[in-house]
């Protein structure tokens, strides 16, 4: 299968530890998005790289949030002292630059804060 | 804010088409229509998209309005497989470096059997 995975598909943790996901992208789309989706809600924008630069961040994103895409691949967003409002399903997706640029979304991580 | 609106909730039965409405009145000239659905705890899954013309591929057709107000996505037979949240985006191409979706709620479609 070489569509979008992340990694893990659930985490569930205590409030205040923090908490990494990873999500791969399809292997030539240059471009990567996170999403956060909470129930009964479409997914909400949260930051989107192109290449290894991260080129715009949502208000939804705070200090607590930080993403990585340290080599145009791969990406990681961790989550420091989670909050229960942090519980969510964490998309992502990734586009290859240019055109019309369809976006591709992975399965998601479900993170359940408690 | 989401720029489409769509109906919450619709009913198909099994084999019949679903045809699922969207209504994207302030779409500018250089913004595509683009259609998602998610089953339930999965990731959005891509259907189709189009600018102006009306769209086909192996999952669903696309027709635009000729003044590009509103669209429908017609599944043609649709499935107890189809039950999912669609939803409609629109999104320019051509905008700098904002790529990102905008999602509303979108349509809740139960396929009955």
């Amino acid at each position: 299968d070489t569509g979008v995975s992340q990694d893990p598909r659930h985490k569930i943790t205590k409030r205040g530890q923090n908490v990494t996901f990873r999500c791969d992208p399809i292997s030539e789309h240059n471009r990567l998005y996170w999403y956060r989706q909470t129930l009964g809600q479409g997914p909400e924008f949260l930051t989107y790289f192109q290449n290894e630069a991260q080129l715009e961040k949502s208000r939804l994103l705070s200090d607590r949030f930080s993403a990585e895409r340290p080599k145009g691949s791969f990406s990681t967003l961790e989550i420091q002292r989670t909050e229960q409002g942090d519980s969510a399903m964490y998309l992502c997706a990734s586009s290859l630059e240019g055109g019309e640029e369809t976006q591709y979304f992975g399965p998601g991580t479900r993170l359940l804060v408690l | 804010d989401a720029k489409t609106t769509q109906p919450p909730s619709m009913d198909c039965a099994e084999g019949r088409a679903a045809n699922l409405p969207c209504n994207h009145s302030t779409i500018s000239g250089n913004e595509y229509v683009y259609w998602y659905r998610q089953i339930h705890s999965q990731g959005p899954q891509y259907i189709i998209h189009g600018l102006k013309n009306n769209e086909t591929n192996e999952m669903a057709s696309l027709i635009i309005t000729e003044d590009r107000k509103s669209s429908t996505l017609i599944l043609p037979h649709a499935t107890l497989r189809d039950t999912a949240v669609y939803y409609c985006i629109v999104r320019g191409w051509n905008a700098g470096n904002n790529r990102k979706l905008i999602w509303g709620l979108g349509t809740s479609l139960a396929v009955n059997p």
